[in-house]
């Protein structure tokens, strides 16, 4: 079974800042991918970034980074530059090889951006 | 291109009744997936269907229930609805083939008095 924790319920910035969002996650599965997804009031989730364990190269969107530590099974999101508009609930997911159109999906973190 | 477009947006129900879902797919999609939200839960799994099938299933009762159609719009069903059905579910589409990134709707949100 595949288990995606975030370990931070609420999480601050000041705007133009950076902030990190935790994430850990536990697999079976040798073949999988990882997500962060934005939910912001108006409930829609949006994708922010995609990362496939099988590259070792860390994903990167705009001001949106991620750190993959695949032995640690940590996957944080960076964002950089911090605007209001990042304010958000953000998910944390894991899809496996073999597990079609199922996403396993963190506790979420709010994450609160202040002018 | 038009994104995954969920109705009803809100709807309340009673006990007991039942209730169907729709979700239209992005176009050329193929795959749609099902999810509950709720504060105490998160995010859960319910259902994906493929081509008309479903490929896979979530630990759900049977009382949720859901179909796909040739045009790749899918409908979810919950019958005999109880307190605990109140949530957003959240409809999401994609490509299919190995796991291409899911495209999410605005959601259904299900009251229940």
């Amino acid at each position: 079974a595949q288990t995606v924790t975030q370990s931070q319920p609420e999480m601050s910035v000041q705007e133009a800042e950076t902030v990190t969002l935790s994430c850990t996650y536990d697999t079976s599965e040798s073949d999988y991918y990882l997500f962060w997804y934005k939910q912001p009031p108006s409930r829609q989730m949006i994708l922010v970034i995609r990362q496939e364990a099988y590259k070792q190269q860390n994903a990167t969107e705009n001001r949106f980074s991620v750190n993959f530590q695949k032995a640690a099974k940590s996957f944080s999101l960076k964002i950089s530059d911090s605007q209001l508009g990042d304010a958000a609930m953000y998910f944390c997911a894991h899809s496996g090889g073999t597990s079609y159109g199922k996403l396993t999906f963190g506790q979420g973190t709010i994450l609160t951006v202040h002018p | 291109k038009a994104g995954v477009t969920q109705t009803p947006r809100y709807l309340i129900k009673t006990r007991g009744q039942q209730v169907t879902l729709s979700c239209s797919p992005i176009s050329g999609h193929r795959s749609v997936s099902w999810y509950q939200q709720t504060p105490g839960q998160g995010l859960q799994f319910l259902f994906e269907y493929f081509s008309e099938t479903q490929r896979n299933k979530g630990n759900f009762p049977g009382r949720f229930s859901g179909r796909q159609f040739s045009n790749s719009r899918s409908e979810m069903n919950v019958s005999t609805l109880e307190l605990g059905d109140s949530a957003l579910y959240l409809c999401a589409s994609s490509a299919g083939q190995g796991n291409q990134p899911q495209h999410f709707g605005d959601g259904t949100r299900l009251s229940i008095l």
